[in-house]
């Protein structure tokens, strides 16, 4: 079954820095590019984050850009986004997402994991 | 950046009647030089991540059911539900994922209810 799943949401201070990470099974993980997409409270779908199958080519909402870090390490199926500098305006559910078709990064996600919450406040 | 706008906001229909939910894109997602329009459209259920129902403005996704449509191109989109059922009550996203580079953006969502 091709699956995702994420953790590593939590409570943190404004400021501060968290890391998520996405553990990706059933499916070649190094041929699909990867997005982190975020819910916020009371608000829709933003697109966060992209990085191509390679991890060569990385993409960032204007919202998080100099602040969060996308990766992946293809030996472990695993994706990651670090967040520094954490505002309480990044307060969402933190989804990880798998592209449906293959190389592609301008793509629909076809595979969505649950979700980690991420809750920024003092 | 794009801008997707849908309308209307939220939708009540009876069970078994038809839903229209409309998406505008501040620019046209159509690529020429494939032809392809590129937006999808989504279901999200309370308390669950989103599913993908349409991808390539109309190309339905495997195991989506069949009352579910979508239909436009260049900056005009429209997702429809021929016959709408109780489990169909959810919001509805479109997304553009036509922005070089990614990423691209999201509507605010279409709310429907049963009335």
């Amino acid at each position: 079954e091709v699956q995702v799943l994420e953790s590593g949401g939590g409570l943190v201070q404004p400021g501060g820095s968290l890391r998520l990470s996405c553990a990706a099974s059933g499916f070649t993980f190094s041929t699909y590019a990867m997005s982190w997409v975020r819910l916020a409270p009371g608000k829709g779908l933003e697109w966060v984050s992209v990085i191509s199958g390679s991890g060569d080519k990385t993409y960032y909402a204007d919202s998080v850009k100099g602040r969060f870090t996308i990766s992946r390490d293809n030996s472990k199926n695993t994706l990651y986004l670090q967040m520094n500098s954490l505002r309480a305006e990044d307060t969402a559910v933190f989804y990880c997402v798998k592209h449906k078709e293959a190389q592609w990064l301008r793509n629909a996600f076809d595979i969505w994991g649950q979700g980690t919450m991420v809750s920024v406040s003092s | 950046d794009i801008v997707m706008t849908q309308s209307p906001d939220s939708l009540a229909v009876s069970l078994g009647e038809r839903a229209t939910i409309n998406c505008k894109s501040s620019q046209s997602v159509s690529y020429s030089s494939n032809s392809q329009n590129y937006l999808a459209w989504y279901q999200q259920k309370p308390g669950q991540p989103p599913k993908l129902l349409i991808y390539w403005a109309s190309t339905r996704e495997s195991g989506v059911p069949d009352r579910f449509s979508g239909s436009g191109s260049g900056t005009d989109f429209t997702l429809t539900i021929s016959s709408l059922q109780a489990e169909d009550v959810a919001v509805y996203y479109c997304q553009q994922y036509y922005s070089d580079p990614p990423p691209g953006t999201f509507g605010q969502g279409t709310k429907v209810e049963i009335k």
